[in-house]
């Protein structure tokens, strides 16, 4: 069965400070990937998702992630970081011709003024 | 457009209760989904409906749990009796179609505590 592995539990930066939180998954099949944010009070929503061609894909507030097949890795990146940016952020999987998604534990992102 | 709708947004319940939780989906979407979201976990699926049909239950506890989506458009999901543990956020999600690429819009989940 698919699992993912989000190693960061709680991060905390300066703003302006770059980040990079770390997702990776065990089954080395095809894969969509995603990454799903929940802001304080809401409701997750879509960041952005990898499903087929350039391996760097970019979301929305400036986010970015990498699909690095050979370490089964999709990491989540913002070269500057913000304070509206502190909320909890999921990695999650599903396999090509699965809709079951598999979600991480979350990773807990606080940013200091 | 409106978002997954779900309610209650709370509810407490003293255990071997029966507690009920509704989801209304985006207008449209076809597949529904259940998910349990336990502090400090993400959400694992419960049930996944497309249209009225139930296509993925296997993660469902059904000696307590069971769910319903009359006429494929809303659902909801009922535990009976409830234990302690069964205390967590439930979310419910709607996407489009069942292609493997839709994004899956999210409610604002029922927190359940059961005393």
């Amino acid at each position: 069965a698919q699992s993912v592995s989000q190693h960061n539990h709680h991060v905390i930066l300066s703003e302006a400070a770059s980040l990079e939180l770390g997702c990776n998954y065990s089954y080395g099949g095809t894969v969509n990937l995603f990454w799903y944010v929940q802001y304080p009070g809401q409701h997750l929503q879509l960041l952005l998702k990898y499903f087929s061609g350039d391996p760097l894909v970019k979301g929305i507030k400036g986010f970015e992630a990498e699909f690095i097949k050979s370490k089964f890795s999709f990491n989540l990146r913002k070269p500057s970081v913000q304070w509206s940016d502190t909320a909890e952020y999921f990695c999650a999987v599903n396999n090509f011709g699965n809709e079951k998604l598999t979600f991480g534990t979350g990773t807990r992102l606080t940013i200091i003024p | 457009e409106a978002g997954v709708v779900q309610s209650p947004r709370y509810k407490i319940i003293e255990k071997k209760q029966p507690v009920a939780f509704w989801c209304n989906p985006i207008s449209g979407h076809n597949t529904l989904y259940w998910y349990l979201q336990n502090l400090g976990q993400g959400p694992e699926l419960l049930i996944r409906y497309e249209n009225e049909e139930a296509v993925d239950d296997s993660q469902l506890p059904k000696d307590r749990f069971s769910a319903e989506r009359l006429k494929g458009v809303d659902s909801t999901l009922k535990i009976q009796p409830a234990e302690l543990g069964d205390s967590a956020v439930y979310l419910c999600a709607s996407s489009l179609d069942p292609g493997t690429g839709n994004e899956q819009f999210f409610g604002p989940g029922t927190r359940l505590t059961v005393l």
